[in-house]
């Protein structure tokens, strides 16, 4: 039943060792984000995908990227993790029908980041 | 530069009570409001959206109001049970970025004892 899976859920990874967190939707939404949440933070959008146009945040470092091959599917790489990158990620779907209203986002269980 | 604050940020109140979870938001120009429901460690369930045109939106037991003019909203939550304690997470998708910002409050630590 799960609409937006993310995997894994916990995630080990050494300093410095890049990493590649995954999120699919089954809900065929236009619209897939990113989001970092650090403890006890709100959180954080770090880029989003429109169809196949990426919209990156401004203050979201470049170590952070990610890429969509297909509708269903969207990555996040980090290319080499710092201590400060540890969090929780989470992945967002919705549909952006254009016009004045915005669909409702819905959200992966996330993925729970550690470096060592 | 959108703002949103959530009071209080840790709330416990005896099972059966009713409760009302208050968030703020400093630019009245956004498109929607969404409240979340964070279990530990999990991610984000949607509890209630409602759109800038809208004054309130209900589901079962939770009733979410907005005042986009003063830049409020609360929601309101009836009979509580211990089922209930969470975070309570509001957002609200403001006009920047190319399909608007959710930006999010801090949240709501709610613990409800039996």
């Amino acid at each position: 039943d799960a609409m937006v899976i993310q995997n894994p859920r916990y995630q080990v990874t050494q300093f410095g060792k890049p990493v590649t967190l995954s999120c699919s939707q089954t809900l065929n939404h236009n619209v897939m984000y990113w989001y970092q949440q650090k403890s006890s933070q709100a959180p954080k959008l770090l880029f989003h995908y429109y169809d196949k146009d990426f919209n990156n945040e401004a203050d979201t470092p470049d170590n952070f990227q990610s890429r969509r091959p297909n509708t269903s599917f969207c990555f996040l790489d980090i290319r080499s993790p710092g201590l400060g990158d540890a969090a929780m990620y989470l992945c967002a779907t919705s549909r952006d029908l254009g016009g004045a209203e915005r669909q409702p986002q819905h959200f992966g269980d996330g993925t729970r980041l550690s470096i060592l | 530069k959108q703002e949103v604050t959530q009071i209080p940020a840790a709330l416990s109140v005896p099972e059966g009570e009713n409760l009302v979870l208050n968030c703020s938001f400093t630019d009245s120009a956004i498109y929607n409001l969404q409240w979340f429901r964070q279990d530990p460690g999990k991610g984000l369930t949607s509890l209630l959206l409602i759109q800038s045109s809208q004054r309130e939106q209900t589901s079962g037991r939770l009733n979410a109001s907005l005042d986009k003019s003063s830049g409020r909203s609360t929601l309101y939550i009836a009979a509580s049970q211990p089922g209930d304690s969470a975070t309570y997470l509001c957002a609200v998708k403001d006009y920047g970025g190319s399909q608007g910002n959710l930006i999010f409050g801090k949240g709501t630590k709610l613990s409800v004892k039996p």
